[in-house]
């Protein structure tokens, strides 16, 4: 059974025009995270929530927003998609902040194109 | 900065064992992580290491030397499936990680 799901699998968006990446986790982990990984590079931390607290990594642009209404869901809001912003898209959640090596479970990913 | 260095793609035959060696400088230490990821596909977990030494689970172990910022995934046994990316993360003393680009795993029959 999925843990971490993705909705959609493959989404296919018109540069400039704003695109939602959903996620959802069934194992009630405080932590929920998107990465964006580009092809045969690392993944990289958009931005995380700690329960409600949000954490924006320094570096990501502010075209990246994200929700998490509660618990089992969080959104990736991308305001407007240029085609630097194709990507897989990775949720990923974990049940605490890393203390005692809390590791990482991951969606499907989204696989984003921008034409 | 904190850097993480693995090599970009290895060939190995089916049946037999590959190495991946991972290096790393990052702020602190607080683990090391290996992630195999299918292509297309997301990260999977396999391995996490704090402390040096052997840690072994079926086919696949992973070793960690601290004081040399140093690790390595050992495959015995490849199989056909094993073909994929291992990722090599490391936590830093924020418990940040810090993500390998990964290398890509090619088995030949």
């Amino acid at each position: 059974d999925a843990m971490v799901i993705q909705n959609p699998r493959y989404q296919v968006t018109q540069f400039g025009k704003p695109v939602t990446l959903s996620c959802s986790q069934t194992l009630n982990h405080n932590v929920m995270y998107w990465y964006q990984q580009k092809s045969s590079q690392a993944p990289k931390l958009l931005f995380h929530y700690y329960d409600k607290d949000f954490n924006n990594e320094a570096d990501t642009p502010d075209n990246f927003q994200s929700r998490r209404p509660n618990t089992s869901f969080c959104f990736l809001d991308i305001r407007s998609p240029g085609l630097g912003d194709a990507a897989m898209y990775l949720c990923a959640t974990s049940r605490g902040l890393g203390e005692g090596g809390e590791k990482l479970f991951f969606g499907s990913g989204t696989q984003l194109s921008v034409l | 900065g904190q850097n993480i260095d693995q090599p970009t793609e290895m060939t190995a035959t089916e049946g037999a064992i590959v190495q991946i060696n991972c290096t790393y400088q990052t702020s602190g230490f607080n683990g090391l992580f290996w992630y195999q990821q299918h292509a297309g596909e997301a990260p999977t977990f396999l391995s996490y290491n704090v402390l040096d030494g052997l840690e072994e689970k079926g086919r696949f172990s992973s070793f960690l030397s601290r004081s040399k910022g140093y690790s390595y995934l050992l495959l015995k046994e490849l199989q056909m499936k094993d073909s994929a990316s291992y990722l090599c993360a490391v936590m830093d003393s924020n418990y940040q990680l810090i993500w390998g680009a990964g290398t890509k795993l090619i088995i030949k029959p």
